[in-house]
């Protein structure tokens, strides 16, 4: 599909082990976005990259949390050492340029839950 | 930074047009007014934006007030697949206008 797309869509792992989530983003769009949002809760903003650079990374919570992006597309999210607080759903989002005007297009996220 | 108020909820029936205020009292001049909305078990959805004049599109409008303290997005025919919690939020031209901050929004109920 032209969206973008997210996996897996549901991840469910144990207390102490890694994750990696995925975010493959609108072809052609040069920003990407990591955020979560917490049940019942609004989206906190992670990180932002403009190509594959990571100008923002002020939302990361912890050195726990880290991202990458390569060949100014697919993205990851790595969470080491899951904590049950980090059970959230993970969403990205992609736009054309990074700019006020610019919308953001979302995938329908990760759904992590560490047990 | 400048921020948003709405309200909690709201309830319309279907094919009624729908009206959701924003109030932005402490806008800048280079703020952008965004609309974003959310569905259930879904990423959030882009609406609509815009800076001093009402703007449309195939999904809402977005009226303006001439101080622009407030705006208003109307969504002229609402429909069942409307039911979602709709964000107003504001984008500064010269700073952290990448990300968005989200609020609480406002939940729209539609009646069949």
């Amino acid at each position: 599909g032209a969206g973008v797309s997210q996996s897996p869509s549901n991840k469910v792992t144990e207390k102490g082990k890694d994750v990696e989530l995925r975010c493959d983003p609108i072809s052609g769009h040069t920003a990407l976005y990591w955020y979560r949002q917490r049940l019942g809760q609004g989206l906190e903003f992670l990180i932002y990259f403009q190509g594959n650079s990571a100008p923002d990374k002020s939302g990361l919570p912890s050195d726990r949390f880290s991202a990458e992006r390569t060949g100014e597309s697919v993205s990851t999210l790595t969470i080491q050492r899951t904590q049950q607080e980090d059970s959230a759903v993970y969403l990205c989002a992609s736009s054309f340029l990074a700019g006020p005007q610019q919308p953001q297009h979302f995938g329908d996220g990760t759904r992590l839950s560490i047990l | 930074d400048a921020k948003t108020t709405q309200p909690n909820s709201m309830e319309s029936n279907e094919e009624e047009p729908v009206h959701l205020p924003c109030n932005h009292s402490t806008i800048s001049g280079t703020d952008y007014i965004h609309w974003y909305r959310q569905l259930p078990s879904q990423g959030p959805e882009y609406v609509i934006h815009g800076l001093t004049s009402n703007v449309n599109n195939r999904m809402a409008s977005l009226a303006i007030a001439e101080d622009r303290k407030s705006s208003t997005l109307i969504l002229h025919r609402a429909t069942l697949r409307d039911a979602a919690v709709y964000y107003c939020i504001l984008r500064d031209l010269n700073t952290g206008f990448q990300k968005l901050v989200f609020g609480t929004g406002t939940r729209l109920l539609v009646s069949p």
